[in-house]
């Protein structure tokens, strides 16, 4: 059975950096063809995809925040960490972590975590 | 990055009606698309992939088409657990989402 699980805080403040772990169970890190991305999704908005790492850890980062974002992953441990600095209210959101089946001629999202909501404050 | 553009934004349907979301990528992406349902508190789940094809476990009353720019994710006979928000995301290259269909009840 696939799980993917997030946690990291609940509450950030503005300028500080975010640091959320992705625990994942049912398949490997290193299994070729999957990988593992975070997205987000504000309150009453769109999903986002902000980064992605593969099983041979090649990264890849959203266009708009890559200066902010380093993805990084723990084989051993099954886990994919995601950081964020210099966080703003902007980015109050619920971060997801997502497996990705990536083959040629298909390429989805077809296993998520739950999700957990970010709220960044003063 | 490629836009993806959703039509409606939301509406409403009662049980058992057959309803279509839209969605137009800004460019061709053959058929990298997928189409997901978001229901508050749960992990998003994948309904149709590359286009047409249906995840595992997945309903038959949820059908995916289209090609190149424009897609159209179908579902018919709505049931109750099926009042949901759905996206559509391109994987034809760095992943985009649409904004999204909240689908409530009439």
């Amino acid at each position: 059975q696939v799980t993917l699980k997030e946690s990291g805080p609940v509450w950030v403040k503005p300028t500080e950096t975010l640091t959320l772990t992705c625990t994942v169970s049912g398949f490997s890190l290193s299994d070729a063809r999957l990988g593992v991305s975070w997205i987000r999704q504000p309150p009453g908005k769109a999903l986002e995809w902000l980064a992605h790492i593969f099983s041979d850890d090649e990264k890849s980062y959203s266009t708009s925040l890559k200066t902010r974002l380093t993805i990084s992953k723990d084989t051993s441990k099954s886990q994919v960490v995601l950081t964020m600095t210099n966080l703003d209210p902007v980015d109050t959101a619920t971060y997801y972590c997502a497996r990705r089946r990536d083959a040629v001629v298909e390429d989805y999202f077809d296993y998520w975590g739950q999700g957990t909501l970010v709220t960044v404050s003063s | 990055d490629i836009q993806m553009t959703q039509s409606p934004s939301s509406l409403s349907a009662s049980v058992g009606d057959t309803v279509t979301i839209s969605c137009r990528a800004s460019q061709g992406i053959n058929s990298f698309l997928n189409w997901y349902q978001v229901k508050p508190g749960k992990a998003p789940k994948l309904l149709i992939y590359t286009e047409s094809s249906l995840q595992s476990g997945v309903p038959s009353r949820f059908s995916g088409s289209g090609s190149g720019t424009d897609f159209t994710l179908t579902i018919s006979n709505l049931q109750p657990e099926d009042f949901a928000t759905y996206f559509c995301q391109q994987s034809y290259s760095t992943p985009t989402f649409g904004q999204g269909t909240k689908v409530e009840i009439k």
